[in-house]
């Protein structure tokens, strides 16, 4: 069973759309992320969320909302996309104070 | 802030040889964890390595252990007897233990570095 489980994998798209990202972690953990890689491969966290609560907020667009339905799963909906959306985003899960696990990751492409 | 920096974008080594990634961080915190990732061509980031702050000790899995330096704030990763299945980007990244909130404990990743193993 995978631990940390997102989907789609692949998701290409036109700008303007509005597209969603699920995720779901079997792991028990408390704690949930939502992080980008650019095309340079760089990685930096958007959101998490606690029991449902969310805790950061990393100067994402309002384009971006995160949702929580419960504390297994973590959801991105992304409005009017653009094409600097383009990236790969991952999902990841945490209990307090223990190791990040990340999801397989979501290849975004705006085009 | 806490910023992690990887100095060497890329690397090469020749199979079963070893080979030092190298990573530097900055905080002002006493307790902190430390770890390495790799990142395949497939994307996935896979956890190599951690390593708590208050633990003298360096952490070794397998073929892979660091060099903990906490006061000149260094944390390389060396990986011994390479192989081809280690191609990949390492990043290396950051992690406060002394979020204030569950939730408040983001991993601060560098740059990356790229390695390639030669056969």
């Amino acid at each position: 069973d995978t631990a940390v489980s997102q989907t789609p994998k692949y998701l290409v798209t036109q700008m303007g759309n509005d597209k969603s990202i699920k995720c779901e972690q079997n792991l028990g953990h408390d704690t949930m992320y939502w992080y980008k890689q650019d095309s340079k491969k760089f990685l930096k966290i958007m959101f998490s969320y606690n029991n449902k609560e969310l805790i950061i907020n990393e100067t994402v667009p309002n384009r971006f909302s995160p949702k929580s339905p419960d504390k297994a799963h973590l959801n991105l909906h992304i409005n009017s996309l653009e094409l600097g959306d383009s990236a790969v985003y991952f999902c990841a899960s945490s209990s307090y104070r223990n190791t990040i696990y990340f999801g397989e990751g979501s290849w975004l492409t705006v085009v | 802030a806490q910023t992690v920096t990887q100095s060497q974008p890329e690397m090469s080594v020749q199979e079963a040889e070893t080979v030092t990634l190298s990573c530097t961080y900055d905080t002002s915190e006493s307790d902190y964890y430390l770890f390495w990732y790799k990142q395949p061509p497939s994307r996935q980031m896979i956890l190599v390595i951690r390593q708590e702050a208050y633990k003298q000790q360096n952490a070794t899995e397998n073929r892979f252990s660091v060099n903990f330096q906490k006061a000149a704030k260094s944390f390389s990763l060396k990986i011994s007897d390479s192989q081809l299945g280690d191609a990949a980007m390492y990043f290396c990244a950051y992690r406060s233990a002394k979020g204030s909130n569950f939730g408040n404990e983001k991993l601060t990743f560098g740059t990356g570095t790229r390695l390639t193993i030669i056969p």
